[in-house]
């Protein structure tokens, strides 16, 4: 079955350094690989996909994201954190093996930016 | 706008009562999606639907029901059958036959008394 990993339940990193969430993901086929970001009480907000291509990904807002097929890895950059960044922040893969389309997603990360 | 629109923001129910969440969308995407959201569990699906009239249980179904009448609508009912129905709840829409990302509603939080 398709799965993504969010190993990082909480990062912290001050104001104006390089943030990275990590994300690991099992897919059979080629992934569809996509961040979200969430604030509290709001839905989810789409930041960036990975379908093919380049291995680096930009989105919103700054950041990136860099594919890595063999770590199967999709993990979330910024070169410059914000304390407006702080926030929930989700990978997930699109699966098709039950011959529908569907949206799995990690457990969140969620990422403190201190001043 | 194009939009997904998820009422009410808030929702209280007593034990016993069934409720329905509103999830209506105007960017003609044929696939939508409910999917529950708890403390440290991430999004966990309910139900999709690639189609009118058509719907597919996801990983929690039990004590939720669905309907797909209409391509822009899409209401989940929480009925109490549900043990523990208090959660933040997400609709969500996407493309069924590109590869675009989903997009999300607001959201509507239900609280049982």
């Amino acid at each position: 079955a398709q799965s993504v990993a969010q190993p990082e339940d909480q990062v912290n990193v001050a104001e104006g350094n390089p943030l990275t969430v990590k994300c690991t993901y099992s897919v059979s086929g080629n992934p569809y690989l996509f961040w979200y970001v969430q604030y509290p009480n709001r839905g989810l907000q789409f930041l960036l996909k990975y379908i093919t291509g380049d291995n680096l990904v930009k989105g919103s807002y700054g950041f990136e994201a860099e594919f890595n097929k063999s770590q199967t890895s999709f993990h979330l950059k910024k070169p410059s954190a914000l304390v407006s960044d702080s926030a929930l922040y989700f990978c997930a893969v699109r699966d098709f093996t039950s011959g529908t389309y569907k949206y799995i997603f990690g457990t969140g990360t969620r990422l403190k930016v201190l001043a | 706008d194009g939009g997904i629109t998820q009422s009410p923001k808030y929702l209280f129910r007593k034990e016993g009562q069934n409720v329905t969440l509103s999830c209506e969308q105007n960017l003609n995407h044929d696939a939508m999606y409910w999917y529950r959201q708890d403390p440290g569990q991430g999004l966990r699906l309910i139900y999709y639907s690639q189609i009118v009239n058509d719907f597919q249980k996801g990983d929690i179904a039990e004590g939720y029901s669905v309907s797909r009448e209409k391509k822009e609508s899409f209401p989940l009912t929480v009925t109490s059958a549900q043990k523990n129905p208090t959660a933040f709840y997400l609709c969500a829409c996407s493309g069924t036959y590109d590869t675009g990302e989903l997009f999300f509603g607001e959201g509507s939080r239900l609280t049982v008394l």
